[in-house]
């Protein structure tokens, strides 16, 4: 059973381009979420996305960031015209979206490395 | 909102014993507890739920108090492998997917 996948593992962009990252949730998962990493740094969450609906979006920055999740394919997260100060780890993580009453335990992927010179 | 973790760094021997606080100045309805190496992807250890239990895994184990909305994990006879960062995440009410993570323990066990 694959788990959380993520692509491209490490992405090099020049100030002003646009980043482009994915994830494909484990098998059965219907839930994702995005969280940003800085060096030496915690895991700040940005988006939480059921399949073609957004729930949660209150850690994502006002401008040039968006994420969906297609009811076919990968979730993409996607940062428009890049500065330097984007540069970090991109995680991935996905649940089952069965909990219920209950928090769903979350399984990450290997993260994005994005460097924008 | 934040749940803060302390200590921030430990360096301990082979075998030695640490824990690792997490508190949260909300009311948590959940704590879950995650080991990231360097260069890696966070990896789940447990969840626990509000009822103050405890839970056991190997010789890694957890409580959740929930009066004082507090979380320590309890790593005994430490072994190389533990070295990593920890990080605890928090759930405000059940039904809420959305989890929290605090600022990180640095963990070194060294020979």
């Amino acid at each position: 059973n694959a788990g959380v996948m993520q692509n491209p593992r490490h992405l090099v962009r020049r100030r002003g381009q646009e980043a482009r990252l994915r994830c494909s949730p484990m098998k059965g998962h219907s839930h994702v979420y995005w969280y940003r990493q800085l060096p030496e740094e915690g895991l700040k969450f940005m988006v939480y996305l059921q399949k073609e609906n957004i729930i949660d979006e209150s850690g994502m920055p006002k401008e040039r960031f968006s994420a969906e999740f297609p009811k076919e394919g990968p979730s993409i997260l996607r940062i428009q015209q890049v500065v330097r100060g984007d540069s970090a780890a991109y995680f991935c993580a996905s649940s089952p979206g069965t909990g219920g009453l209950l928090t769903d335990t979350q399984y990450f992927g290997p993260g994005t490395r994005l460097t924008v010179l | 909102q934040q749940p803060v973790q302390s200590p921030q760094a430990v360096i301990l021997r082979e075998g030695e014993d640490a824990v690792i606080n997490c508190s949260s100045s909300k009311a948590l309805y959940s704590v879950h507890w995650y080991r990231q190496k360097h260069g890696e992807a966070p990896v789940f250890l447990m969840i626990l739920l509000k009822g103050g239990e405890q839970k056991g895994h190997e010789k890694i184990s957890a409580s959740f108090n929930e009066k004082k909305q507090q979380s320590s994990l309890y790593l005994t006879a430490s072994q190389l492998s533990y070295s990593g960062t920890y990080f605890c995440g928090t759930a405000l009410r059940g039904g809420y997917q959305k989890v929290t993570f605090g600022t990180g323990t640095k963990l070194q066990v060294i020979p």
